[in-house]
């Protein structure tokens, strides 16, 4: 399987922490993104990453990429507990190798009031 | 923004119905959809690409005489679970990629996901 790796599985904070997910994968790549997708609901794009890019901010999120590593992270900073929800990375190939996302096996994480 | 609809939200069959999932880019066209499964508390994998006026790409251990996907117009893609049984039980969803406008990359917008149970 191509499938990303994530850790950890599942994250348990409380709200105002820091929450950071890890993200791995085996191939090269285009770009890395991150989704939220809350409980039985479709994804929300939050953040992509060019493979030439090393760090991105958004709002409360900085996201890191390690081309070496084939490693990525995402860091929610001062979380909330409308920040519960499952977050995965997706990797698509380099340009000409189409455009199908690979998913990574997923954080779910938990921020307690 | 970009919106992507999927119709029915959820639907319960029973075992040997088939069951048509529709997916719509609604305010942009898209030559290529993608369809995706994920079980609970799993990730989503990737079924097959729909091509519009083309036949489909599966994924490699997807049956494409099961999962029949038509992608008649460049704003609606169709997801067909032939003779489903209770194994087909999933949450079904859909992302449609816009023309390329000379974007760097073809992002996807994602559909808010389909639940089938099979009985």
């Amino acid at each position: 399987s191509q499938q990303g790796e994530e850790d950890p599985q599942a994250l348990s904070i409380q709200e105002g922490e820091n929450a950071t997910m890890n993200c791995s994968y085996k191939t090269s790549i285009n770009n890395l993104q991150w989704y939220r997708q809350n409980s039985g609901r479709g994804l929300v794009h939050l953040i992509l990453i060019r493979s030439n890019e090393r760090e991105k901010h958004s709002g409360r999120l900085r996201v890191t990429l390690d081309t070496s590593k084939k490693s990525s992270s995402l860091l929610i900073t001062a979380s909330r507990a409308a920040d519960t929800a499952s977050y995965f990375c997706a990797t698509d190939p380099p340009r000409g190798g189409g455009n199908k996302l690979t998913f990574g096996t997923g954080t779910q994480l938990k921020v307690e009031l | 923004g970009a919106v992507v609809s999927q119709h029915p939200s959820r639907v319960i069959c029973k075992s040997g119905t088939s069951v048509k999932i529709e997916c719509r880019s609604l305010d942009f066209q898209a030559t290529t959809m993608f369809w995706y499964r994920q079980f609970p508390k799993q990730s989503l994998m990737l079924m097959a690409t729909s091509n519009e006026g083309s036949k489909a790409t599966y994924e490699q251990g997807v049956e494409k005489d099961k999962f029949l996907i038509n992608h008649a117009s460049l704003t609606l893609s169709t997801l067909t679970v032939t003779s489903a049984h209770p194994e087909d039980s999933s949450f079904y969803i859909c992302s449609a990629s816009p023309i390329s406008g000379g974007q760097p990359y073809n992002e996807q917008f994602f559909g808010p996901g389909t639940r089938l149970t099979v009985l």
